[in-house]
């Protein structure tokens, strides 16, 4: 596609329920990475994909985060037993060199 | 504790005037790169620098790399009300495989 998609945009969920965010990236991109901004706050690492294949999770929170691709095309970030912490933006974004985000999926956790 | 500090966190000031935002880190960075993100969107790129030294000028916007690649800074010009929104400056340590975000600078232009 032109852009990064993200899908939903936002997300309210019950604490303790699993969510499941998607990213589709730009065609061609291999690079895919996810990030989390809490409000007023910069953006925090996740993971990165190469392909299909994820070199650095070194992000990811917690074992209740994981994250998937389907060879370069969409991946999904899985938050299990979410938890009110998890409320923030998430933003995926692929790379050819500079990095184009998609808007984000807003998570709250009530 | 965050690899790159910026400051300062907040601005405000009113259209015409000038300002510099700043970007530092005790780390090298192999390159750096800085973003605008309005509400309710995704950062988007400005500009990216890789030379120690290294000045870029995009109309009113001038990106500066330091000459040891740790710090970086954001001159804006007679500034606008558009140019209000959050600035991000991220760098790549080591072998671009990710960048380090700062924690941004929320710059308010009021006509």
């Amino acid at each position: 596609g032109a852009g990064v998609s993200q899908s939903p945009s936002n997300k309210v969920t019950e604490k303790g329920k699993d969510v499941e965010l998607r990213c589709d990236p730009i065609s061609g991109h291999t690079a895919l990475y996810w990030y989390r901004q809490r409000l007023g706050q910069g953006l925090e690492f996740l993971i990165y994909f190469q392909g299909n294949s994820a070199p650095d999770k070194s992000g990811l929170p917690s074992d209740r985060f994981s994250a998937e691709r389907t060879g370069e095309s969409v991946s999904t970030l899985t938050i299990q037993r979410t938890q009110q912490e998890d409320s923030a933006v998430y933003l995926c974004a692929s790379s050819n060199y500079g990095y184009t985000f998609g808007s984000g999926t807003r998570l709250t956790v009530v | 504790t965050q690899l790159l500090e910026q400051s300062p966190q907040f601005l405000s000031i009113q259209e015409g005037e000038n300002l510099t935002v700043y970007c530092n880190s005790s780390s090298v960075f192999s390159s750096l790169q800085w973003y605008r993100q309005e509400p309710g969107e995704g950062p988007v790129l400005l500009v990216t620098v890789v030379t120690g030294g290294e000045v870029k000028k995009l109309k009113r916007l001038t990106f500066q790399f330091g000459d040891a690649r740790k710090d970086s800074s954001l001159h804006i010009t007679a500034a606008q009300p558009g140019d209000t929104g959050l600035y991000l400056c991220a760098g790549a340590v080591i072998n671009f495989n990710k960048f380090y975000f700062g924690s941004g600078t929320k710059l308010n232009v009021k006509p």
